[in-house]
């Protein structure tokens, strides 16, 4: 089975560190969601992409959180600098959205990063 | 914000008993749909209902979608222990492509 691959699993780290984490999304889906999971507030929409291109962040606080899609393989959430209240687990999923093909506006979902910031 | 909100949040129930969830979502929608979320896992998709769909099975899944409403629900029938897990739906926005989930609610199923 086609899966969504997240690095790493785990991560704890201390306050004001870089923290990266990475997605590689199924082969053949043209969109890449990030969301982020806590007891609090659920599952939130950080950002996507289409076809590499971002197109909605507005979910991501903008002054320490950055993602990207350097290639269709790969796309990457970046907190800089960290702090206690990022810890959560961050989910990516990607699917084939827009268009009219089975499974269409599916997401499949990786394991997550569980990210603990002291 | 959270387009969809589960009820109930918590849900026991006896192996065998039929499970029953709500989702009540909050502005016009392209499709709904619900997903599972085992403890420490990502979620998995279970089923997609299109805004014109009125019902909708899937084996042991029954979804139902009232768009006058706004709302939906999920059917478990003849539960499993296996059947333990977060439940989740998810909405498009008309004229959005964002999936947005609502809070979950978590079934146990006690054997």
């Amino acid at each position: 089975d086609a899966r969504v691959t997240q690095t790493p699993r785990h991560k704890v780290t201390e306050m004001g560190q870089e923290v990266t984490m990475r997605c590689q999304p199924i082969l053949g889906h043209n969109t890449v969601f990030w969301y982020r999971q806590t007891m609090m507030q659920g599952l939130e929409l950080l950002a996507y992409f289409r076809n590499r291109a971002p197109l909605d962040d507005s979910g991501m606080p903008k002054d320490r959180f950055s993602a990207e899609m350097p290639d269709a393989t790969l796309a990457t959430l970046k907190i800089q600098p960290s702090e206690p209240r990022d810890s959560a687990v961050y989910f990516c999923a990607s699917g084939l959205v827009g268009t009219r093909s089975s499974g269409a506006n599916v997401l499949t979902f990786g394991a997550g990063s569980r990210l603990t910031v002291l | 914000s959270q387009q969809g909100e589960e009820d109930p949040q918590a849900l026991s129930i006896q192996e065998g008993e039929n499970a029953t969830m709500n989702c009540s979502y909050k502005t016009s929608i392209n499709n709904l749909q619900w997903y599972r979320q085992n403890s420490g896992r990502g979620l998995v998709h279970l089923i997609l209902i299109r805004s014109n769909e009125r019902e909708k099975h899937s084996g042991r899944l029954r979804v139902t979608l009232d768009t006058s409403k706004k709302s939906s629900s999920l059917l478990i029938t003849a539960s499993r222990a296996a059947d333990t897990a977060s439940y989740f739906c998810a909405t498009v926005q008309g004229g959005s492509e964002k999936l947005v989930f609502g809070k979950g609610t978590k079934l146990t199923v006690n054997p």
